[in-house]
């Protein structure tokens, strides 16, 4: 991965139950991004969350950061079968020049 | 809402050809990203365009380059194609510097290379 690991790798839980999954990385940052894909399909954009703020919510998603360890979580709550997808953190770098760097993303089954 | 346009969606080349992506952002947006997604990889980051200059680099080899035009959109030529660059490339757009807001990615373009 260009900018860190995700945890864990792959995720398999049932429908209804909450799913976490938690993102490092390695340089200082503007924001932290969370995307999901479906298999062999584009990116779609979750939730940015800025290097100054702790907590995000949208829907049923909460995004947390914490600048001083490096990492970030996200939490899908009441999880239904179509959140089956990979997530992926992506992070506004401001270390090494302006891009948008991903991390290795996880691997979430919702089983119904 | 107009989204993100890639073409060709599919695209087989033999090795040692030539091959042209082509990425037609969202109206306004003035970033353009390439990146390139092996199987079961997470998408690697070749190349930024903001305000049609290069933004920044990636891990984008030699024998590809890429340019942003008057109009905004982006053409990711490769050349000398080696069986390793069967990949989905996608191309992305966000709204001011690349890195500060969400980006809105396209739905890519499967290249193989036989």
């Amino acid at each position: 991965s260009q900018q860190g690991e995700e945890d864990p790798q792959a995720l398999s839980i049932q429908e209804g139950e909450n799913a976490t999954m938690n993102c490092s990385y390695k340089t200082s940052i503007d924001n932290l991004q969370w995307y999901r894909q479906n298999s062999g399909r584009g990116l779609v954009h979750l939730i940015l969350i800025r290097s100054n703020e702790r907590e995000k919510h949208s829907g049923r998603l909460r995004v947390t950061l914490d600048t001083s360890k490096k990492s970030s979580s996200l939490l899908i709550t009441a999880s239904r079968a179509a959140d089956t997808a990979s997530y992926f953190c992506a992070t506004g770098d401001m270390e090494y020049g302006n891009k948008l760097v991903f991390g290795a993303g996880t691997i979430l089954r919702v089983k119904s | 809402a107009a989204g993100v346009i890639q073409s060709p969606r599919h695209l087989i080349k033999e090795k040692r050809e030539t091959a042209t992506l082509k990425c037609y952002p969202i109206p306004r947006h003035d970033t353009v990203y390439w990146y390139q997604q092996g199987p079961g990889q997470d998408p690697q980051f070749l190349i930024s365009f903001y305000e049609k200059m290069q933004s920044d680099k990636g891990s984008i080899p030699d024998r590809f380059s890429a340019q942003q035009f008057s109009d905004y959109h982006s053409e990711l030529n490769m050349s000398s194609l080696e069986l390793g660059d069967s990949a989905l490339y996608f191309c992305a757009s966000s709204l001011g510097p690349p890195g500060n807001t969400e980006a809105f990615f396209g739905q890519g373009t499967r290249l193989t290379v036989v």
